[in-house]
């Protein structure tokens, strides 16, 4: 059964932070990714990577960095949170060549 | 760019009705087309799935239509059930590999 976790359910953050959001897959998959999802616009892609240390911009990376050093794990980095990065991130991971992507549980974020 | 339309945004019906929730896409080279349901508070999960080779595909009471000439596809869930009460999101991936595109999604009510 493919495990995906997320370091935090709920995180609540000032303007102005940097955040950290932390995501671990334990199925050795190749490809991981970082979506938003907020409420009538469905889940957004941020960044996505298909191998250590490689990065790929999505729809929405304004605002945003990520990293990958490890195969296991996709942090998204928010250099300076702002109140519109309130939302549901997801991040999922997928093997190299398949489509199908198993997500996370989500980190609710608020930024006040 | 590429483009997943859906719609309803809210479908309520009633236990043991029908419910289609339909999709466009814009990007012809789509190739594949899954569903994903998120029940509230959960991660989405993969429900079905349809290839572009293929026009029907059924799994118990849920079955995806798609329609490659006019770029449609479709989830019909006969018999609804309570417990079927979610989100529910088509997407399509294909181009530039790796993006998979998400539909804005549909929330779905089950009226017992």
């Amino acid at each position: 059964d493919v495990k995906v976790t997320q370091s935090s359910r709920y995180l609540v953050k000032r303007t102005g932070e940097k955040v950290f959001l932390e995501c671990v897959q334990d199925m050795d998959h190749e490809n991981m990714f970082w979506y938003r999802q907020d409420p009538g616009l469905g889940l957004r892609l941020i960044y996505f990577s298909y191998d250590v240390k490689m990065k790929e911009k999505g729809d929405i990376p304004e605002g945003y960095s990520v990293s990958r050093e490890k195969k296991e794990r996709f942090s998204l980095i928010l250099e300076s949170a702002s109140t519109n990065q309130t939302s549901m991130y997801l991040c999922a991971s997928s093997l190299l060549g398949k489509e199908t992507q198993y997500f996370g549980p989500g980190t609710r974020l608020l930024v006040l | 760019g590429e483009n997943v339309e859906q719609h309803p945004s809210t479908l309520s019906v009633q236990e043991g009705d029908s419910a289609v929730i339909k999709c466009t896409y814009s990007d012809s080279a789509s190739n594949y087309f899954p569903w994903y349901k998120q029940e509230l508070g959960k991660r989405p999960q993969l429900i079905i799935d349809i290839r572009s080779n293929v026009g029907e595909k059924k799994d118990q009471r849920i079955a995806v239509t798609l329609n490659k000439t006019a770029k449609h596809f479709s989830l019909h869930i006969t018999e609804t059930q309570p417990e079927d009460s979610a989100v529910y999101f088509c997407a399509a991936y294909g181009t530039g590999g790796f993006k998979t595109i998400f539909g804005a999604g549909t929330r779905l009510f089950v009226k017992a």
